[in-house]
């Protein structure tokens, strides 16, 4: 497996504009999960779904921000509009199945800055 | 919900000497603590975890140790090397998410 993938790896953006960052989990995880990096705030949970459903969604900023997945395969995280303090390092990870004891796999994560 | 503080922020150490950070959380139902290592540009991984039933554990130069009474848990890493200079972060979780420290910047200097 190729663990999870996110795409694009680099976007840089005017203010105002939409971003879509996508995602790819391990197949056969049943949780996915979206987080944003930053040096101030650390690792922030901003979603995460189950069976593609979304759980737990109190970590997203504002309504700028909303997240998709439409399938086991696929899901996205979109900005519109996007503004400047929304740059950071966003990564995906998967876990599988339910329960604590899970590790989770994170994607190599999308640099986003927004000019 | 759950709170994980995590110290210290920054860490300095010479090659070949011990590391220790330090979380502490706020939920008593948190039944899993792993720790992620995140080196410079690239996504974290785990490293260890440890499970509440456990008390400590260890693998090779590193061991986490938890405190269920205090709501503590650390990390030590001994004999350090360069290659493990990286941001390290703690989790705690009570189920299937995941609360994060703000992570610690180790820097072994050789």
């Amino acid at each position: 497996d190729a663990g999870v993938i996110q795409s694009p790896r680099h976007e840089v953006t005017e203010m105002g504009q939409e971003v879509t960052l996508r995602c790819k989990p391990i197949s056969g995880h049943d949780y996915l999960f979206w987080y944003r990096q930053t040096m101030m705030r650390g690792l922030e949970l901003l979603i995460y779904f189950n069976n593609n459903v979304p759980i737990d969604d109190s970590g997203m900023p504002e309504d700028r921000f909303s997240a998709k997945m439409p399938n086991a395969s696929f899901s996205t995280l979109k900005i519109q509009p996007s503004e400047p303090r929304d740059s950071a390092v966003y990564f995906c990870a998967s876990t599988l199945l339910a329960g604590a004891y899970n590790e989770q796999f994170f994607g190599p994560g999308t640099r986003l800055t927004v000019l | 919900g759950e709170n994980v503080e995590q110290h210290p922020s920054t860490l300095s150490v010479q090659e070949g000497d011990s590391a220790v950070i330090k979380c502490t959380y706020s939920d008593s139902a948190s039944n899993y603590f792993p720790w992620y290592k995140q080196e410079l540009g690239k996504r974290p991984q785990l490293i260890i975890d440890i499970r509440s039933n456990v008390g400590e554990k260890k693998d090779q130069r590193i061991a986490v140790t938890l405190n269920k009474t205090a709501k503590h848990f650390s990390l030590h890493i001994t004999e350090t090397q360069p290659e493990d200079s990286a941001v390290y972060f703690c989790a705690a979780s009570t189920g299937n998410q995941f609360y994060f420290g703000t992570g610690t910047s180790l820097t072994v200097i050789p």
